[in-house]
């Protein structure tokens, strides 16, 4: 597609249920990242795809949070038994292969909202 | 651990003036820079990219400076319209996964 695709763009949801966020990268990058941004704050990295797998996870806040990219394309964001603190824009971004010096292209997010 | 703070967090000029973004950084050791400009309810739009062996880049009305040994970066904005109005974001990399951003300075240009 021309740009990174997110969906929904926005989620209500109550406490405790669960939750998928999907992102669609830039067809043929090989790099996703997720980040999470609160209000009045900067993103903060979740988890990298460098193709299929996860190359770092360790910004994903506890095991309540998981990733999948099963085909190195389209990427799922799933939170399990949702938290009030969960509420953010979920943020996808993607770039051709993962290199340092690549510019990252971000989505317009999911706003999450746990009521 | 790497910490990225921007002043001013709001800026208000009026139409025509040019302004300074300032972003600081405590680490040195990065791979490259990058300013982002994010509207309300949208994603992110890059607007530079610095590497960390470049002084400065230049887009159109912007240009961005990085002196990396004193961990600072400005973005200049020439001439500012009510469009840029905005939240600006610096993003420090130092490597695939550790990006590190400020909480942005939200900028309104008034007509």
């Amino acid at each position: 597609g021309a740009g990174v695709s997110q969906t929904p763009s926005n989620k209500v949801t109550e406490k405790g249920k669960y939750v998928e966020l999907r992102c669609d990268p830039i067809s043929g990058h090989t790099a996703l990242y997720w980040y999470r941004q609160s209000l009045g704050q900067g993103p903060e990295f979740l988890i990298y795809f460098q193709g299929t797998g996860a190359a770092d996870d360790s910004g994903l806040p506890n095991d309540r949070f998981f990733a999948v990219r099963p085909e190195g394309s389209v990427s799922t964001l799933k939170i399990q038994r949702t938290e009030r603190g969960d509420s953010a824009v979920y943020l996808c971004a993607s770039s051709p292969g993962g290199r340092i010096g690549e510019k990252l292209f971000f989505g317009s997010g999911t706003q999450l909202s746990v009521l | 651990k790497q910490e990225v703070t921007q002043i001013p967090a709001a800026l208000s000029v009026p139409e025509g003036e040019n302004l300074v973004l300032n972003c600081s950084f405590t680490d040195s050791a990065i791979y490259n820079l990058q300013w982002f400009r994010q509207d309300p309810g949208k994603g992110l739009t890059s607007l530079l990219l610095i590497q960390s062996s470049q002084r400065e880049q230049t887009s159109g009305r912007l240009n961005a400076s990085l002196d990396k040994s004193s961990g600072r970066s400005t973005l200049y904005i020439a001439a500012s319209q009510p469009g840029d109005s905005a939240t600006y974001l610096c993003a420090v990399r130092r490597n695939n996964n550790d990006m590190r951003f400020g909480a942005g300075t939200r900028l309104t240009v008034k007509p």
